[in-house]
């Protein structure tokens, strides 16, 4: 089946490591992004792609770091340097002309301890 | 800078009854998205409206978009209990790839 996979769902990090959040898309997608949301909000841009091997920061990008080495896969890691990481983080993908349809993945919950 | 308001941001309502969620944004856009949201879940695409007085109409939810007034509504007929989750209009800047979204309207229908 066609979709957008995010591993793993649930994630637990000791404070000062790094982890990284995959996402996979089999749709053939050229946009890919990352949202981040917390309990009770809207989601906010953390980073985006339109193309392999280009990426571009949102509006939340400190302590984040991202890569798009190949068209499917759009991995997100969040490193020590982001001060409140516990948060449930989304995945997306589109066609790359606006107004297409904005697909998301299932999400991967992520929580410090 | 793009913003997107939403309201009411919270919704109770009885079954059968008609309600409307509004989503004001602030700078000029080339197209408005609605999804709907379970708890814990992921987001559902409702609708993609891209021009000025779109209308979209899928059961019991339809969507409009009024660019002039930069407003997009959704309208809910005849409320049922499956319609509770929570909805989030998302805009997208015009020219650019990413969206900014509203902050979600968590509806509940009650018998």
């Amino acid at each position: 089946d066609g979709g957008i996979t995010q591993s793993p769902k649930y994630l637990f990090r000791k404070e000062g490591q790094n982890v990284t959040l995959s996402c996979e898309q089999n749709l053939n997608h050229d946009a890919m992004y990352w949202y981040r949301q917390d309990p009770g909000q809207g989601l906010r841009l953390i980073y985006y792609s339109q193309i392999v091997n280009d990426f571009q920061k949102g509006d939340i990008a400190e302590g984040y770091s991202v890569s798009r080495e190949k068209k499917e896969s759009f991995p997100l890691t969040v490193t020590s340097a982001q001060k409140n990481p516990t948060a449930f983080y989304l995945c997306a993908s589109s066609l790359s002309s606006s107004g297409n349809t904005i697909y998301f993945g299932e999400g991967s919950w992520l929580t410090v301890v | 800078e793009l913003k997107v308001e939403q309201n009411p941001l919270f919704l109770s309502m009885q079954e059968e009854k008609n309600y409307t969620i509004y989503c004001n944004y602030s700078t000029t856009s080339d197209r408005l998205y609605w999804y709907r949201q379970d708890p814990g879940k992921s987001l559902e695409s409702l609708f993609v409206l891209l021009s000025n007085g779109a209308v979209k109409q899928e059961g019991r939810l339809m969507a409009s978009l009024d660019t002039k007034a930069r407003l997009s509504t959704l309208h809910i007929t005849a409320a049922v209990h499956d319609l509770s989750a929570t909805y989030f209009c998302a805009v997208g800047l015009q020219g650019a790839q990413k969206l900014v979204f509203g902050q979600g309207t968590r509806l509940t229908i009650n018998p």
